[in-house]
């Protein structure tokens, strides 16, 4: 089992949808990450949270430390929201910044 | 503040060479780490570098390998590519605040044919 898993995969909606991305772990962290990955390849963090709730703009990702599991919600989608998202945690266990990856999810917005 | 950088962006190699890929940081910045994105194994963290010194390794064989000058500046290598090989390569910088956040590069593209 891997440490961090994501769901769905794959996630298609219209614009204009609210949309959730979960995200579950498996060891103790210091923090969570959201990462947006367009087609080409670069990579933004989108949030780092240790707990609690963060906004930014139509993007809210919510923590809960004591089940081990993370959202990331987009309100009013729209296409340009199409993308990877990532969900990556920290560990406890390692020093430094090294970061563990969920496989990632999918997001076509259709217009 | 200019980004994190990564040259070259794009590299196609031959099975048994090597590759020397570079990451310039944020200003300011002294971690540097370095992940492989594959679309079989996703993102897989390398090692990462921290003032010159490593400060953590992942599960990659010993042909991969990296090293930090003295202004934050990283390189990894790679020697005796293997087609298993090819993948975007992707360095991230942070500073050195504990849970400081990562900074991801546009990430080099490599092809070993």
């Amino acid at each position: 089992k891997n440490e961090v898993e994501q769901s769905p995969q794959n996630l298609t909606a219209q614009e204009g949808e609210f949309i959730t991305i979960n995200c579950s772990y498996s060891v103790g962290i210091s923090a969570l990450h959201w990462l947006q990955q367009h087609p080409g390849g670069g990579i933004v963090s989108l949030f780092m949270l240790s707990s609690g709730k963060k906004k930014h703009g139509r993007l809210i990702a919510t923590i809960n430390i004591q089940e081990k599991h993370s959202s990331l919600h987009i309100t009013a989608s729209h296409p340009r929201d199409s993308a990877v998202y990532i969900c990556a945690v920290r560990s406890v266990e390692t020093s430094g910044s090294r970061l563990t990856f969920g496989e990632g999810t999918q997001l076509t917005v259709n217009p | 503040k200019a980004g994190v950088t990564q040259t070259p962006r794009y590299l196609i190699k031959t099975r048994g060479q090597q590759v020397t890929l570079s990451c310039s940081p944020i200003s300011g910045h002294r971690s540097v780490s370095w992940y492989q994105q594959t679309p079989g194994q996703g993102l897989q963290f390398l090692f990462e570098y921290f003032s010159e010194t490593q400060r953590n390794k992942g599960n990659f064989p010993g042909r991969f390998s990296g090293r930090q000058f003295s202004n934050s500046r990283s390189e990894m290598n790679v020697s005796t590519l293997e087609l298993g090989d090819s993948a975007l390569y992707l360095c991230a910088s942070s500073g050195t605040g504990t849970g400081a956040e990562q900074y991801f590069g546009p990430g080099t593209r490599l092809t070993v044919t």
